[in-house]
């Protein structure tokens, strides 16, 4: 099983700061990393899909990079409604498995 | 716009059958592949498994869950189901359905929370 280990496990920013996250593979899985976000009491969104790109609709702020082993998920001047948990999520390996999320709170 | 529900007993009693069903509307459920996701309170995301709906139908189970779990789909009815058996209060969590397009869920539904207790 491939282990995904995400840092930092909280971070606490001001708006307008940039925030990385990031998420690195216990083994090579490619560029099939995906980036979350999920809300207090609500479904995760898909941020990024294959490590880099854009989901529809997703503001331009967020971004993501790396592939291998290392990804990042950047968030450009943060906002207050990004205040959320992030999960990066691998399906090059069966069983399909989840970091254990990052907790974005705003100052 | 694709839309998925959860449906199904918020209580059920330890040793039994968790059953939940995922209603797909705004698009078919054929061609995807469709995943089941648990997450308990306060806790990370866990994948449970997967269905590829074609005319046979394939699935993938997480081996953490393999003896117990079943997902199937009917078509007919642009639904989804999972069967989890011998439930313990470990297996308590909201229990998502979620479209996979590309590897990524695109679509989720809104969850429903399953409590396993007597």
């Amino acid at each position: 099983e491939i282990v995904l280990t995400q840092s930092p496990d909280f971070q606490s920013v001001t708006p307008k700061e940039k925030v990385t996250i990031t998420c690195r593979a216990s083994q090579n899985i490619g560029t099939s990393l995906y980036w979350y976000q999920q809300k207090p009491d609500q479904s995760p969104r898909l941020l990024i899909k294959y490590a880099s790109q854009s989901f529809s609709g997703v503001p331009s702020r967020f971004s993501g990079s790396g592939s291998g082993t290392d990804f990042t998920l950047t968030i450009n001047s943060l906002e207050a409604e990004d205040a959320a948990t992030y999960y990066c999520h691998q399906s090059s390996s069966l069983p399909q498995t989840f970091g254990q999320g990052t907790k974005v709170e705003i100052k | 716009q694709v839309q998925l529900q959860e449906s199904g007993p918020g209580l059920v009693k330890p040793s039994e059958t968790l059953s939940l069903t995922c209603t797909v509307s705004g698009g078919p459920i054929r061609s995807y592949y469709w995943s089941w996701i648990r997450q308990p309170p306060g806790k990370g995301l866990e994948w449970i498994g997967y269905i590829y709906i074609t005319y046979s139908g394939s699935t993938n189970y997480n081996p953490s869950l393999k003896s117990r779990v079943t997902i199937s789909a009917d078509t007919s009815r642009n639904q989804l189901s999972l069967k989890l058996s011998s439930v313990t209060a470990a297996d308590t969590a909201v229990y998502y359905c979620a479209r996979v397009d590309g590897g990524g869920s695109d679509y989720w539904g809104q969850g429903t929370l399953v409590t396993v207790s007597s």
